[in-house]
């Protein structure tokens, strides 16, 4: 089964940097590689996909990267805000043509310090 | 509703009892899927909706979970003799179609005591 791995640890950084958080996978190559936002007491909200034959996507201050080689999507935050403290959870679709079901990873909490 | 709505926000039940959980999904959003979120980890995937069937509930943990979508829109998540394991945050998601982007609502805590 498809396993996914994101830092468990706590990413801290200064405000006005840029976060780096990483997302690798074993076993097989999804179609597709989602990131989400979830702050305490919230569902996930969505941020970016990208395809299988993407290298890389941009959205605002947001970069997510794309290695199938690597098995291993980046995901940057440019210009980091305080408000931008949170975990973040990288998704992947399921094997095999079930690519209705997400597998999610464990999330990294970022926290942004003023 | 603009969003993904669900209730209760927090239900706290007695092990054996049953409960359901209710899931209020975007108009017009024909996929609708049910994840579980223990503390620390990720979403869980559990049944996914494609209209009124169930296309796909490789996830659900045993048969004392269900769930049914019988209009294909409003979605209820039932447990059967609930087990204090079974306590989480059961999210609901549902998207235009498979494939897109999932829209989540903010969860139900279930604690079994």
């Amino acid at each position: 089964s498809q396993k996914i791995e994101q830092n468990s640890e706590a990413l801290n950084i200064q405000e006005g940097k840029t976060a780096t958080l990483t997302c690798n996978y074993t076993n097989y190559s999804p179609a597709y590689l989602q990131w989400y936002r979830q702050d305490p007491g919230r569902g996930p909200v969505f941020l970016l996909l990208i395809r299988e034959n993407e290298k890389e996507k941009r959205k605002e201050r947001l970069k997510v990267t794309f290695d199938t080689t690597l098995k291993q999507s980046l995901f940057h935050i440019t210009a980091s805000q305080p408000a931008d403290s949170a975990t973040y959870l990288c998704a992947l679709d399921g094997y095999g043509g079930a690519t209705n079901k997400l597998i999610f990873g464990t999330g990294t909490l970022l926290a942004v310090q003023p | 509703g603009a969003g993904v709505s669900q209730t209760p926000s927090n239900k706290v039940t007695e092990k054996g009892k049953y409960v359901e959980l209710r899931c209020d999904p975007i108009s017009g959003h024909t996929a609708l899927y049910w994840y579980r979120q223990s503390l620390g980890q990720g979403p869980e995937f559990l049944i996914y909706f494609q209209g009124t069937g169930a296309a796909d509930d490789s996830g659900l943990p045993n048969d004392r979970f269900f769930a049914v979508r019988p209009e294909g829109s409003v979605s209820t998540l039932k447990i059967q003799r609930t087990e204090r394991g079974d306590s989480a945050v059961y999210l609901c998601a549902s998207s235009l179609q498979e494939n897109t982007e999932a829209f989540f609502g903010q969860g139900t805590r279930l604690t079994v005591v």
